[in-house]
């Protein structure tokens, strides 16, 4: 079943922030939001995860509501590089090492 | 470290012939996942290991998939006979828990496997 939903698809001008929404109403409270890419012809790469509170690492940063049934992935400064899908999973607590489940992610296109 | 390495990155194969992938996980991860990409199903996981022990197969398609992980450094996918059907893109993944429940997943870059 799947635990997230998010856009099929989005567009946004090389340079500006993409903002990449997620929906998760029903985590529990053990539960951790992660974000993972995949460029095309290449394999998913981990971008960032999240529990609570916002975190920002060199690729991005993640905003989690405060009743945490929502997150945005954001990427700062757009490049054609960052054109890829982009996938919201949700996994953690006690079935922390359970099936992670990809849906069809967005598919995020950087525009020049 | 070099990362999740697979080999070989492209199979072309008839139907009726045994395939196999096989997976090099990054040194020190205790957990291998072996995923399976077409357009029409997405990323699908069909076997996890942990310290070298098939956990959950229940994605395994059907009898004609196996997958082995003799020790901490190889892990292999068989398909015998393969089918048309199995034509797709076959990743493996490794990991290591965090702690609280952290765990990231690394993936390698893929075997596209094509079956005619």
């Amino acid at each position: 079943d799947a635990k997230t939903t998010q856009p099929t698809s989005m567009d946004c001008a090389e340079g500006r922030a993409a903002n990449l929404p997620c929906n998760h109403s029903t985590i529990s409270g053990n539960e951790y939001v992660y974000w993972y890419r995949q460029i095309h012809s290449q394999g998913p790469q981990y971008i960032i995860h999240g529990l609570k509170n916002n975190e920002t690492n060199e690729m991005a940063s993640l905003i989690i509501t405060e009743d945490r049934k929502s997150s945005t992935l954001i990427l700062p400064h757009a490049t054609l590089r960052d054109t890829a899908v982009y996938y919201c999973i949700v996994r953690g607590g006690k079935t922390s090492y359970d099936k992670v489940i990809f849906g069809p992610g967005t598919s995020l296109s950087v525009i020049p | 470290d070099a990362g999740v390495i697979q080999s070989p990155r492209h199979e072309v194969t008839e139907m009726g012939q045994e395939v196999t992938l096989r997976c090099k996980p990054i040194s020190g991860h205790d957990y291998l996942f072996w995923y399976r990409q077409t357009m029409m199903r997405g990323l699908e996981l069909l076997i996890y290991f942990n310290n070298n022990v098939p956990i959950d197969d229940s994605g395994m398609p059907e009898d004609r998939f196996s997958a082995k992980m003799p020790n901490a450094s190889f892990s292999t996918l068989k398909i015998q006979p393969s089918e048309p059907r199995d034509s797709a893109v076959y990743f493996c993944a490794s990991s290591s828990p965090l702690g609280q429940g952290v765990d990231i997943q690394y993936f390698g870059a893929g075997t596209r496997l094509s079956v005619l």
